[in-house]
């Protein structure tokens, strides 16, 4: 079965650091990456995806992604960390093609101090 | 569009009480699911639905029901109340596609005495 690993449960910075969340997966076959984020008392949104093509995404606030297939990871990047990204990040995974379900990781919880 | 919108908010059970969990989407998806979310254990998948008519469990089924008698709706029946299923309750859906996005609604709070 599909798993999908977020290695830092908890991750403290300071505003403008760097960030840098690892997200791996254990699946042989052709997937579709996703990030969502969840703000404090709010539900999940979408911050980027991967399904075909350039391996680094973009999306939005500043967030990027690398996906790299030799690893099976699918980093969470941002250069410069803002109070308000603290929030939990989510990693999930499925399948290229039919109509499977997404699978998440744990979660990973970044607070953000000024 | 309202989205993915979700009742109750909140909730508090006893024990073997029942209810029903309500999920609807106005986008016309073609897939929907129920996911819990517990702290240290992410998002899991309980049931989902590829279509009208269509359901599958998922990670964790066990004491749940759901049905989807129209594409709009996908309520999530909890049988017989247990605290194991204190939890927040998120629904999602997305169009047919794979790579779609998906949409989550803002969550019920389930607590069960």
């Amino acid at each position: 079965a599909q798993s999908v690993s977020q290695h830092n449960h908890h991750v403290i910075l300071s505003e403008a650091a760097s960030l840098e969340l690892g997200c791996n997966y254990s699946y042989g076959g052709t997937v579709n990456l996703f990030w969502y984020v969840q703000y404090p008392g709010q539900h999940l949104q979408l911050l980027l995806k991967y399904f075909s093509g350039d391996p680094l995404v973009k999306g939005i606030k500043g967030f990027e992604a690398e996906f790299i297939k030799s690893k099976f990871s699918f980093n969470l990047r941002k250069p410069s960390v803002q109070w308000s990204d603290t929030a939990e990040y989510f990693c999930a995974v499925n399948l290229y093609s039919g109509n499977t379900p997404l699978v998440f990781g744990k979660g990973t919880r970044l607070s953000v101090i000024a | 569009n309202a989205g993915v919108t979700q009742t109750p908010k909140f909730q508090v059970l006893k024990t073997g009480q029942s209810m029903t969990l309500q999920c609807a989407q106005d986008m016309n998806h073609e897939y929907m699911s129920w996911y819990r979310q517990d702290p240290g254990m992410g998002l899991r998948l309980i049931h989902y639905s590829v279509g009208a008519g269509i359901t599958d469990q998922g990670e964790v089924p066990n004491g749940y029901n759901v049905s989807r008698s129209t594409t709009e709706d996908f309520p999530l029946r909890l049988l017989s109340a247990a605290p194991s299923q204190t939890s927040v309750y998120f629904c999602a859906s997305r169009a047919g596609v794979v790579t779609d996005t998906q949409y989550f609604g803002p969550g019920t709070r389930l607590t069960v005495l």
